[in-house]
């Protein structure tokens, strides 16, 4: 199983870009990467998913460099409300589905005005 | 609406006295999982569904079982609860289509005195 390493916290303010890293050196050849977001006393909820290169949602934006050893997830302009723990999850289905999966220890998002 | 429901969401119980947790969500979704969240030790994986009998450990299938007799229910079930086993419990869904997206259920915090 692919072991994940994120920075256990992070501070920000509103408006500015957030990127969070994860490293992944033992990403298998047919894992993806997920990362998901967690608010207190919440089931964690999906952002965005991806296999290489740069994928672009509506909230968020992943970047995969070709070897796919770490995973960038990009949020632009933070708010208050973007203040949560974020998790990176690599796995053999996409989404994080599936029972080869490792989640990482998160990492606590603060937003501040 | 899409959802994964847990029940119950709190629990108290004592030592060695068994107690089931249940979990079904209305999505058709082969895939089920439970994890475990513990802090600092983010979010474990339990035990594994991929459809109807058809089940698999996880990283920490200790002290648990589980069962999948129907595609949409997946209870987890202690049968000789231990106080190392007081933990957030989730459980989540998956199906191919769509985001891949894995859907949490809200959680269920179990005490073990």
């Amino acid at each position: 199983l692919a072991k994940t390493t994120q920075p256990i916290s992070m501070d920000s303010y509103e408006g500015q870009e957030v990127n969070i890293t994860c490293s992944h050196n033992n990403i298998a050849t047919n894992d993806y990467i997920t990362w998901y977001q967690q608010f207190p006393s919440q089931g964690p909820r999906f952002i965005i998913q991806g296999y290489k290169t740069k994928v672009t949602n509506e909230v968020a934006s992943l970047f995969i460099p070709a070897d796919r050893k770490s995973s960038t997830l990009s949020l632009p302009r933070v708010s208050l409300s973007d203040t949560a723990v974020y998790y990176c999850l690599v796995g053999d289905k996409p989404g994080g589905g599936g029972n080869k999966l490792t989640f990482g220890t998160g990492t606590q998002l603060k937003v501040e005005l | 609406e899409a959802q994964v429901t847990q029940n119950p969401r709190y629990l108290i119980t004592v030592t060695g006295k068994k107690l089931t947790v249940t979990c079904s969500q209305n999505m058709n979704h082969e895939y089920m999982s439970w994890y475990r969240q513990d802090p600092g030790l983010g979010l474990r994986q339990i035990y594994y569904s991929m459809n109807v009998e058809v089940t698999d450990k996880g990283d920490v299938p200790e002290g648990y079982k589980v069962s999948r007799k129907e595609k949409r229910n997946f209870p987890l079930i202690l049968e000789s609860p231990s106080p190392n086993q007081t933990s957030l419990y989730f459980c989540a869904s998956w199906g191919p289509g769509g985001r891949h997206e894995q859907y949490f259920g809200p959680g269920t915090r179990l005490t073990v005195t």
